[in-house]
């Protein structure tokens, strides 16, 4: 299967502590977004690449958030110092360029900050 | 801003029964609309989608959703449930800011299966 990818499916931390998603698109998709999803909620942008340009920030992603997509492949999400807040199903998902803007999901990805 | 609106948090209908979830949604231009269902602990996973051809649309698993503009509405229905469709389904709207083409989701609404 070569659909979207993300690592850790699930990450318990503390607060305070650093935590690093990972998330490969399929391969052919140029385009690669974040999203946050709370409990009970829809997914809420965070972030857009463009081959390796990152072109939109939502004003969710705090400073305490950074992510990159080196060489336009896979992608990374860091959370610094984390708070309870944080704690959210964190989803990668990818599309080509010229679409009519439909996204293929990853797994998502689990955060827990005890 | 476009934006969907899904009406009714919480779906519960019996097993073979219709099945219709609420969706509308605010746009200033003919829009690009989708369906997404998410099982638990899961990504989202597409049913179906409107890009302005027809406007009825057929989807997976015997989903289907009709575009009706007069009303701003993209309701989803099937016509007889199964239990494998209890999960959570999500509207949304492409959006295109800046020159960047990104979704935005409604709240969900949670669909519960009677035996």
């Amino acid at each position: 299967d070569t659909g979207v990818s993300q690592n850790p499916r699930h990450k318990i931390t503390k607060r305070g502590q650093n935590v690093t998603f990972r998330c490969d698109p399929i391969s052919e998709h140029n385009r690669l977004y974040w999203y946050r999803q709370t409990l009970g909620q829809g997914p809420e942008f965070l972030t857009y690449f463009q081959n390796e340009a990152q072109l939109e920030k939502s004003r969710l992603l705090s400073d305490r958030f950074s992510a990159e997509r080196p060489k336009g492949s896979f992608s990374t999400l860091e959370i610094q110092r984390t708070e309870q807040g944080d704690s959210a199903m964190y989803l990668c998902a990818s599309r080509l360029g010229g679409s009519t803007g439909e996204l293929f999901f990853g797994e998502g990805s689990r955060l827990t900050v005890l | 801003a476009q934006s969907v609106t899904q009406l009714g948090s919480h779906v519960s209908v019996s097993e073979g029964a219709l099945v219709l979830l609420r969706c509308n949604y605010s746009s200033s231009v003919p829009p690009y609309l989708f369906w997404y269902v998410q099982y638990p602990n899961q990504g989202l996973q597409l049913l179906l989608k409107y890009t302005s051809a027809a406007t009825l649309v057929k989807g997976i698993n015997g989903f289907e959703a009709e575009f009706k503009k007069s009303e701003t509405s993209f309701h989803l229905t099937k016509p007889s449930a199964h239990m494998s469709d209890a999960a959570e389904y999500f509207c949304a709207v492409s959006v295109l800011v800046q020159g960047a083409q990104k979704l935005v989701f409604g709240q969900g609404t949670r669909l519960t299966i009677n035996p």
